[in-house]
């Protein structure tokens, strides 16, 4: 199956600070997602996004299919950026998510 | 609107026993999938249904079954419950299984004793 890396996988920032999370994937999908896991394990969408770049406020996400990696962008990092961040690839009957990183913001 | 609403949220079994989680789709979409998460692991894909059938099913043993009903609603059933099957199960809907944003629900934490 396909196989989505994550990198890095822990990350510690003081408040304030930016990040770049990265998502490689060992084969092409049809769609594209990016999630943060909050603590009570509630699965938050940030993104979907196949191919392209958007943005949401301080987020941002990029993903280049042909290379086959995305990347999700976190500026002015706040204490509820806090949790686990996840790519989920999926096409028609693969679903598959990243290995996960886990940020945490210091005040 | 409702979001994807999963029943219950919490329970408590012990080893050998059946148990069934229920899913309730957002209203339209036709797609369901699950996802099994240990804790300190990330989600694994269990199975996706669409339209009443299986469109995809993950690396879980036979014990592991799910259906979905002709209003698009899902239940996840594990027969002969094992320690090892104690986590929060997820489900997730979206339009269709060709494309879609997925949206989840809250899960269903299980405790196995």
């Amino acid at each position: 199956g396909i196989q989505v890396e994550q990198s890095p996988p822990d990350l510690i920032l003081q408040e304030g600070a930016n990040s770049t999370l990265r998502c490689n994937f060992s084969d092409s999908v049809n769609n594209l997602q990016w999630f943060h896991q909050n603590p009570w394990g509630q699965l938050i969408n940030l993104f979907y996004i196949p191919s392209g770049t958007k943005q949401n406020g301080r987020l941002s996400a990029t993903t280049v299919a042909t290379e086959r990696y995305s990347l999700l962008y976190i500026s002015s990092s706040q204490t509820t950026d806090s949790g686990v961040y996840f790519c989920f690839l999926f096409g028609n009957e693969k679903l598959t998510f990243g290995t996960g990183t886990r940020l945490t913001i210091i005040p | 609107d409702a979001g994807v609403t999963q029943s219950p949220t919490h329970l408590i079994k012990t080893r050998g026993q059946h148990v069934t989680l229920r899913c309730s789709p957002i209203s339209g979409h036709k797609s369901v999938s699950w996802y099994q998460q240990v804790l300190g692991q990330g989600p694994q894909f269990i199975f996706q249904y669409y339209e009443k059938e299986e469109r995809g099913r993950g690396n879980f043993p036979d014990r592991f079954s799910a259906r979905q009903f002709p209003n698009y609603s899902s239940e996840l059933n594990v027969n002969a419950l094992l320690l090892g099957d104690s986590a929060l199960y997820l489900c997730a809907s979206k339009l269709s299984v060709y494309t879609g944003e997925l949206f989840f629900g809250e899960g269903s934490r299980l405790t196995v004793l």
